[in-house]
């Protein structure tokens, strides 16, 4: 079956624009987890989604930053009035349940804001 | 603040040498101590994981150590390829929580 697929591959913005990024989780999988690297920088947690329970959304940076989780399958995460901090890979991951099971990577989506 | 810490932040290696990479924690909460590999323009991939009841994991060719008392785990690569360049990364997990990720140690395995 497919692995979890995101969209845009990349996408280039003007500082203040809003922008939204996608994230097609594997099939069944109930978790989802959306995560931020920046360069030399790791991964950094922004927020999960388990079911149908209310999100985790302790590591988002602003109150610009938001994700909603439709159908308990498709993620779009948006941040709102982008600033040039904002550029960075969006990384999308699926896991079958949450907890320490394996958590599945989708390939980012690459954000610049000029 | 970042709550695994990962060493080095590079490594050069001739293939066949064995690539040691280092990561400790302070959280005692955590049980469960994954490695992902990425490759430029892909999302990282699990690797290997090791949890706190075991010290020693092998698949393959690479081996997870862990101590428990030193709060220190490690990634070694035995007889490497130019193939496992990569970006490797340690991560940290106490159950019902987000993984904790290392900044990552960019590895090139020469020919």
């Amino acid at each position: 079956g497919a692995g979890v697929s995101q969209s845009p591959s990349n996408k280039v913005t003007e500082k203040g624009k809003d922008v939204e990024l996608r994230c097609d989780p594997i099939s069944g999988h109930t978790a989802l987890y959306w995560y931020r690297q920046s360069l030399g920088q790791g991964l950094e947690f922004l927020i999960y989604f388990q079911g149908n329970s209310a999100p985790d959304k302790s590591g988002l940076p602003s109150d610009r930053f938001s994700a909603e989780r439709t159908g308990g399958s498709v993620s779009t995460l948006t941040i709102q009035r982008t600033q040039q901090e904002d550029s960075a890979v969006y990384l999308c991951a699926s896991s079958p349940a949450w907890g320490t099971d394996t958590q599945y990577f989708g390939p980012g989506t690459r954000l610049t804001v000029l | 603040q970042q709550q695994v810490k990962q060493s080095p932040q590079s490594l050069i290696v001739q293939k066949g040498g064995i690539p040691i990479i280092n990561c400790a924690y302070e959280n005692t909460a955590f049980d469960y101590f994954p490695w992902y590999q990425q490759f430029p323009g892909k999302g990282p991939a699990l690797l290997i994981a090791i949890r706190p009841d075991v010290s020693e994991k092998k698949e393959g060719r690479f081996t997870i150590s862990f101590n428990k008392s030193a709060k220190q785990f490690s990634l070694h690569i035995m007889d490497s390829q130019p193939g496992d360049s990569a970006t490797y990364f340690c991560a940290a997990q106490a159950s019902g929580y987000a993984l904790n990720f290392g900044k990552g140690t960019s590895l090139l395995v020469t020919p």
